[in-house]
């Protein structure tokens, strides 16, 4: 089982809407939540990113909330833009950068802003 | 069915050697990506293929690295003569589709790979 869960899997949204979306995570210990934004075809770009005595952290229209105790990481879109149309992947780090350690990576949430 | 499996898991080399990293991706996802983590950075993107053909390659750091995906499914990143810099956790990931557009919407989900973590000594 994925140890990073996002939710929508998708979403669709008028041009001006706001819109949240959800990433719940076991990964234990833990160290930091970072959310991407990704366009078709190209590489991810960081949004955010926050350790776990970080409650938001904002990038513009962005703002990631994190709940260290309920384990639960949330990204508001505000007013949103038809640039905004993208996948959106949340990205959890284990406590420890030691041999063997990965990333836990969700499998993203596809949002598309329609005019 | 099965995830993205990547192997090695874990692949300790000397520096000037050359890695091999593979990726096997879900069956039937058409789009393939190749993404590197070093410690303390965010994922940095190297490239993506769609079915065999590598449209974006401008991730890649040197000429050093090269990837190639044969019969649309399994792909291989290879580095040459490696360096320490190199050292990172290198993932993949697949998704069904490459676009954009309601109809597939909800398939342009990329599925990550537990990645290779690659250590140069």
């Amino acid at each position: 089982k994925n140890q990073v869960e996002q939710s929508p899997q998708s979403l669709i949204i008028l041009e001006g809407k706001n819109c949240t979306l959800q990433c719940n995570y076991t990964v234990s210990p833990f160290s930091n939540l970072r959310w991407y934004k990704q366009d078709t075809g190209r590489g991810p770009v960081s949004l955010t990113i926050m350790t776990f005595s970080e409650n938001t952290k904002s990038n513009g229209r962005y703002t990631a909330t994190l709940d260290a105790d309920t384990k639960q990481s949330s990204l508001h879109i505000t007013a949103s833009q038809l640039s905004d149309s993208a996948s959106y992947i949340c990205v959890v780090s284990p406590a420890r950068w030691g041999f063997g350690n990965v990333l836990h990576c969700g499998s993203g949430t596809q949002v598309i802003v329609l005019p | 069915g099965a995830g993205v499996s990547q192997s090695p898991s874990n692949k300790v080399t000397e520096k000037g050697k050359d890695v091999e990293l593979r990726c096997d991706p879900i069956s039937g996802h058409t789009a393939l990506y190749w993404y590197r983590q070093s410690l303390g950075q965010g994922l940095e993107f190297l490239i993506y293929f769609q079915g065999n053909s590598a449209p974006d390659k401008s991730g890649l750091p040197s000429d050093r690295f090269s990837a190639e995906r044969t019969g649309g499914s399994v792909s291989t990143l290879t580095i040459q003569r490696t360096q320490q810099e190199d050292s990172a956790v290198y993932l993949c990931a697949s998704s069904p589709y490459q676009g954009l557009g309601a109809v597939v919407v909800a398939k342009n989900i990329q599925y990550f790979g537990a990645g290779t973590r690659l250590s140069v000594l």
